[in-house]
């Protein structure tokens, strides 16, 4: 299996842009999560699907932010329109619904954002 | 909601030396898992510990489980510069739930 998969891996763009992150999960996991990383705030939840459904976004900072899961295989983090302060690595994570005995969440190589 | 704290947030250590990483949890978790994540890339996953009492190591480090004190270490021996990265725990946010809440990692630097 490839694992996680998100694109892309660094993006730049300028303050009132539109971004969209991609994340294609496990084949075969039911949840996925996507997580912001900051030094200040540390690694933060911001929302996560179970079976493609979103079950808890309360992470989501502002409604710039957007998340969806059309399907199995894809989900987009979008934010519209983008500030600096939105700079920080974002990973998306998949996992079964029972994470196994040996493992837990599987996380994807991360996108680095960064707003100017 | 569950929160999860780690301490120290940095340690700096010699090579050969003995550390514990402690990572404490404010409600019932029923598994906590430990990452690892280098500079500049992803989280891997080292252990998930299942129930009260469960020990787990690999090579160097020891992660044990203690439901009752709602505690979790990773506890490192005879450090190398390889062990070098970022530690977290993650526990269950809560039951019937499948997130996980992280804890704010311990850096760990291992000096030769």
């Amino acid at each position: 299996d490839a694992g996680v998969i998100q694109s892309p891996r660094h993006e730049v763009t300028e303050m009132g842009q539109e971004v969209t992150l991609r994340c294609k999960p496990i084949s075969g996991h039911n949840s996925l999560f996507w997580y912001r990383q900051t030094m200040m705030r540390g690694l933060e939840l911001l929302i996560y699907f179970n079976n493609n459904v979103p079950i808890d976004d309360s992470g989501m900072p502002e409604d710039r932010f957007s998340a969806k899961m059309p399907n199995a295989s894809f989900s987009t983090l979008k934010i519209q329109p983008s500030e600096p302060r939105d700079s920080a690595v974002y990973f998306c994570a998949s996992s079964p619904n029972t994470p196994g005995v040996r493992y837990g969440y599987t996380f994807g190589s991360g996108t680095r954002l960064t707003v100017v | 909601e569950l929160k999860v704290e780690q301490n120290p947030l940095f340690l700096s250590m010699q090579e050969g030396k003995n550390y514990t990483i402690y990572c404490n949890y404010s409600t019932t978790s029923d598994r906590l898992y430990w990452y690892r994540q280098d500079p500049g890339k992803s989280l891997e996953s080292l252990f998930v510990l299942l129930s009260n009492g469960a020990v787990k190591q690999e090579g160097r480090l020891m992660a044990s489980l203690d439901t009752k004190a709602r505690l979790s270490t990773l506890h490192i021996t005879a450090a190398v510069h390889d062990l070098s990265a970022t530690y977290f725990c993650a526990g269950k946010s809560s039951s019937g739930t499948y997130k996980y809440i992280f804890g704010t990692g311990t850096r760990l630097k291992v000096l030769a």
